[in-house]
């Protein structure tokens, strides 16, 4: 089975560009998160959804962050306008549904330079 | 603020010793922690987890402890491989499906 697939892998742009970075969950999977690793914060949550619906997005830095999940195969995070200090590692990650914990699978990741 | 922390940015440690990886929480509502272990370039995978009913939990190499009362949990990995040389992040959660995760500790095992 393909694991969480995110694309681009890598994106480099310039400041005040609009960004899009997109993410596709497993397979079944219910539940999808947007994260940002950095070196001073790790891995910071920034939205979730469940069932295609946004549950938490109290970590999205600034209104120039929206994300959404049009379906339970398809979600995008867009940056608008983009800034040099959003340079990070973008990982999107999903679990399958369930009524406990459940460990989340992580896509590769995209790394995004703003210039 | 931080409400997941490793304080330790890197470890090294030789190869067939033990190696002991540090976190600290500062929510007591978590009840259910992990360790996701990532590569470079790659996203991080989940490596082990244990409850707050528990304060030991081993998977081959990989134990980890909690103690809830100072509310700090360790990963042991014995004895240690280069393969394992990886940034090992711990998560902790209180709802099952948000979890909080620290900075990450980079270990590096040496042949």
């Amino acid at each position: 089975d393909a694991g969480v697939i995110q694309s681009p892998r890598h994106e480099v742009t310039e400041m005040g560009q609009e960004v899009t970075l997109r993410c596709k969950p497993i397979s079944g999977h219910n539940s999808l998160f947007w994260y940002r690793q950095t070196m001073m914060r790790g891995l910071e949550l920034l939205i979730y959804f469940n069932n295609n619906v946004p549950i938490d997005d109290s970590g999205m830095p600034e209104d120039r962050f929206s994300a959404k999940m049009p379906n339970a195969s398809f979600s995008t995070l867009k940056i608008q306008p983009s800034e040099p200090r959003d340079s990070a590692v973008y990982f999107c990650a999903s679990s399958p549904p369930s009524g406990s914990y459940n460990e989340q699978f992580f896509g590769p990741g995209t790394r995004l330079t703003v210039l | 603020d931080q409400q997941v922390k490793q304080n330790s940015p890197s470890l090294s440690v030789q190869e067939g010793r033990i190696s002991i990886l540090n976190c600290d929480y500062t929510n007591s509502m978590f009840d259910y922690f992990l360790w996701y272990k990532k590569y470079p370039a790659e996203g991080p995978t989940f490596l082990i987890s244990i409850s707050s009913i528990k304060d030991k939990n081993e998977d081959g190499r990989f134990t980890v402890f909690l103690n809830k009362s100072a509310k700090h949990l360790s990963l042991h990995i014995v004895p240690s491989q280069p393969g394992d040389s990886a940034v090992y992040f711990c998560a902790a959660s209180a709802t099952g499906n948000q979890f909080y995760f620290g900075t990450g500790t980079s270990l590096t095992v040496i042949p």
